[in-house]
């Protein structure tokens, strides 16, 4: 079993409707969350960084962790055809003890497709 | 500031050859982690450097391996290339520590013939 699922969809939607992707995850020692986005043939862009339970709003991203049932989703408000791309979770412990440094581990990827 | 930058952006290979990828990581950032990413197993931590040191190693062969220069550029080494080799390789940088915000580059395309 993989340590982050992500489930890979695609997903489809029309322009203007509210987008909800999600990670679970098995390590409880994961600490910090991450959301990029990956255009075709780019590299992976940081969109949403958050290390606490609860909700993180940045414009029409809004990121939520909820580490008691290790789950963690981002929403997209009013998205539009420039959001199509591959969205990826990535999650991190905290290195008290130097075990993880630079070790970012990812879900599979969802790729979305928002058409006018 | 500029971003990450990596060269070359595709290189093609033969089974057996070896390659050699370069990374520039944002100015001021001493940390530079390599990932590979292929269709069937998503985006996988390779290594960490920080200061010339490696600090973190994923689960790949021997055959992959790196090195940073005192400027904090990085340059990673695939020897006796494999077909499963055939994938995008990304660096990522960051300040310096490890919870710090990872910026990735628009990474190597390897394709192994």
């Amino acid at each position: 079993q993989k340590e982050v699922e992500q489930d890979p969809g695609p997903l489809s939607v029309p322009e203007g409707a509210i987008v909800s992707l999600n990670c679970t995850y098995s390590n409880s020692a994961f600490q910090y969350f991450m959301w990029y986005r990956q255009y075709s043939r780019k590299g992976p862009e940081l969109l949403m960084y958050t290390y606490s339970s609860g909700n993180k709003e940045d414009g029409r991203f809004t990121a939520q962790v909820d580490k008691s049932s290790k789950y963690i989703s981002l929403f997209i408000r009013d998205s539009q055809p420039s959001d199509s791309a591959t969205y990826l979770c990535a999650m991190t412990v905290s290195t008290a003890g130097g075990t993880s440094y630079g070790k970012l581990t990812f879900g599979q990827g969802t790729i979305l497709t928002v058409h006018p | 500031k500029a971003g990450v930058t990596q060269t070359p952006r595709y290189l093609i290979k033969t089974r057996g050859q070896q390659v050699t990828l370069s990374c520039s990581p944002i100015s001021g950032h001493r940390s530079v982690s390599w990932y590979q990413q292929t269709p069937g197993q998503g985006l996988q931590f390779l290594f960490e450097y920080f200061s010339e040191t490696q600090r973190n190693k994923g689960n790949f062969p021997g055959r992959f391996s790196g090195r940073q220069f005192s400027n904090s550029r990085s340059e990673m080494n695939v020897s006796t290339l494999e077909l499963g080799d055939s994938a995008l390789y990304l660096c990522a940088s960051s300040l310096e520590a490890d919870t710090d915000t990872q910026y990735f580059g628009p990474g190597t395309r390897l394709t192994v013939l």
